[in-house]
């Protein structure tokens, strides 16, 4: 599976979109991009997925480039509730494979 | 909404015991997750079933880690004995089987403390 790159740490303000940044540079033609987050203390959460396309759903949108080499989530209308940690995940879709992890990005939504 | 269900929420137990959690996935889910989160770490998968089957383990440390899912429906990770080092969370999850993007659903977790 392609490596991703994210930063850290991110603030946004209550009610400001929180515009999420991925590399995935290595990203290979049958890799979808996954976007998870985890809320303090709870089990990973779906957000969304995408190809190539820009996708949205009532959670978020996803917007991939269109060399596919990175992608942003975007939380349109931040709330406290959405203060997590977020992953970007690459998963190609041989049959049963798996979600890598990495270190995700911590978004602290401040009020 | 269907959940997965996992028990215990929370496990203490002294190094050398055994220790055992439980996982419920969603009715109708053939493949199940059991991955380990280190505090400050994504999480990292240990085994995968396809149904009764054992898909990959290649990251399940065997001489103290076993799993199984006996009818293909709930399934039991347990570790003997346990070490300081498994203190973390331990997350199930579940999801549909194929080609297609399925995705994940992760239940709440065991959050596993060895002293």
């Amino acid at each position: 599976d392609a490596k991703t790159t994210q930063p850290p740490s991110m603030d946004c303000a209550e009610g400001r979109a929180a515009n999420l940044p991925c590399n995935h540079s290595t990203i290979s033609g049958n890799e979808y991009v996954y976007w998870y987050r985890q809320i303090h203390s709870q089990g990973p959460q779906y957000i969304i997925h995408g190809l190539k396309n820009n996708e949205t759903n009532e959670m978020a949108s996803l917007i991939i480039t269109e060399d596919r080499k990175s992608s942003t989530l975007i939380l349109p209308h931040a709330t406290l509730r959405d203060t997590a940690v977020y992953y970007c995940i690459v998963r190609s879709m041989e049959y049963g494979n798996k979600l890598v992890f990495g270190a995700g990005t911590i978004l602290r939504v401040k009020s | 909404e269907a959940e997965v269900a996992q028990s215990p929420r929370y496990k203490i137990t002294e190094k050398s015991q055994a220790v055992a959690f439980w996982c419920d996935p969603i009715s109708g889910h053939a493949t199940l997750y059991w991955y380990r989160q280190i505090l400050g770490q994504g999480p990292e998968l240990l085994v995968q079933f396809q149904d009764e089957s054992v898909v990959d383990d290649s990251q399940l440390p065997k001489d103290r880690f076993s799993a199984e899912r006996l009818k293909g429906v709930d399934s039991t990770l347990k570790i003997q004995p346990a070490e300081l080092g498994d203190s973390a969370m331990y997350l199930c999850a579940s999801s549909l089987t194929g080609t297609g993007p399925y995705e994940q659903y992760f239940g709440p977790g065991t959050r596993l403390t060895v002293t």
